[in-house]
């Protein structure tokens, strides 16, 4: 499979509790990034990295969320203590015109 | 006031029927669009980019005006497989290529 790849698919965690999410870009691709959709919602931009360097976060991104790409190939997102409000997909994407992996989705309960 | 303003829908129209989507974007520096598809509890997927000339993809047309700063989704002969969320998309000029949402329109097609 030569397309975004997301893992786990699914998460459901307690609150206060830290998660961690995965994602492959398309491995010729340099750009990656990671977008939040609730429910009735478009994605919402999180974080961008070129290569390793991450060049953008979003005010969404709270200090509970952290995000890594550490030799400029996967990413990883870190939700620490989270929130019932943090009950979302979390969609990665790679390139300018954004190809999405198929997601985690993650319930807090 | 949202960066990108859709109608939510649902459209809800018979098989073969012609429908037209709308959107508008508040940041005249918007540089690129895009139409995107979402099925279902599924990863978005892009549609069609949508240039100032318009531009055609089968039985798909889209429209963008920059002066009133809208974008339009034209589906002639609707099949019940175009069912599903349409996602307007902004692109800003200067950003790092982050691509701006809107909330979506359901289309339900329906024999």
């Amino acid at each position: 499979d030569t397309g975004v790849s997301q893992d786990p698919r699914h998460k459901i965690t307690k609150r206060g509790q830290n998660v961690t999410f995965r994602c492959d870009p398309i491995s010729e691709h340099n750009r990656l990034y990671w977008y939040r959709q609730t429910l009735g919602q478009g994605p919402e931009f999180l974080t961008y990295f070129q290569n390793e360097a991450q060049l953008e976060k979003s005010r969404l991104l709270s200090d509970r969320f952290s995000a890594e790409r550490p030799k400029g190939s996967f990413s990883t997102l870190e939700i620490q203590r989270t929130e019932q409000g943090d009950s979302a997909m979390y969609l990665c994407a790679s390139s300018d015109e954004a190809f999405f992996g198929q997601g985690t989705r993650l319930t807090v309960v | 006031r949202k960066e990108v303003e859709q109608d939510p829908g649902p459209f809800n129209v018979p098989e073969g029927a012609t429908v037209a989507f709308n959107c508008t974007y508040s940041n005249s520096a918007s540089q690129s669009f895009f139409w995107y598809r979402q099925d279902c509890r599924k990863e978005p997927k892009l549609l069609m980019s949508v240039y100032s000339s318009g531009n055609e993809d089968g039985r798909f047309t889209a429209q963008l005006n920059r002066a009133s700063q809208y974008i339009s989704l034209l589906i002639r002969d609707s099949k019940l497989s175009d069912s599903a969320t349409y996602l307007c998309v902004v692109n800003l000029v200067g950003g790092y290529n982050k691509l701006i949402f809107g909330a979506g329109t359901r289309l339900a097609v329906h024999p």
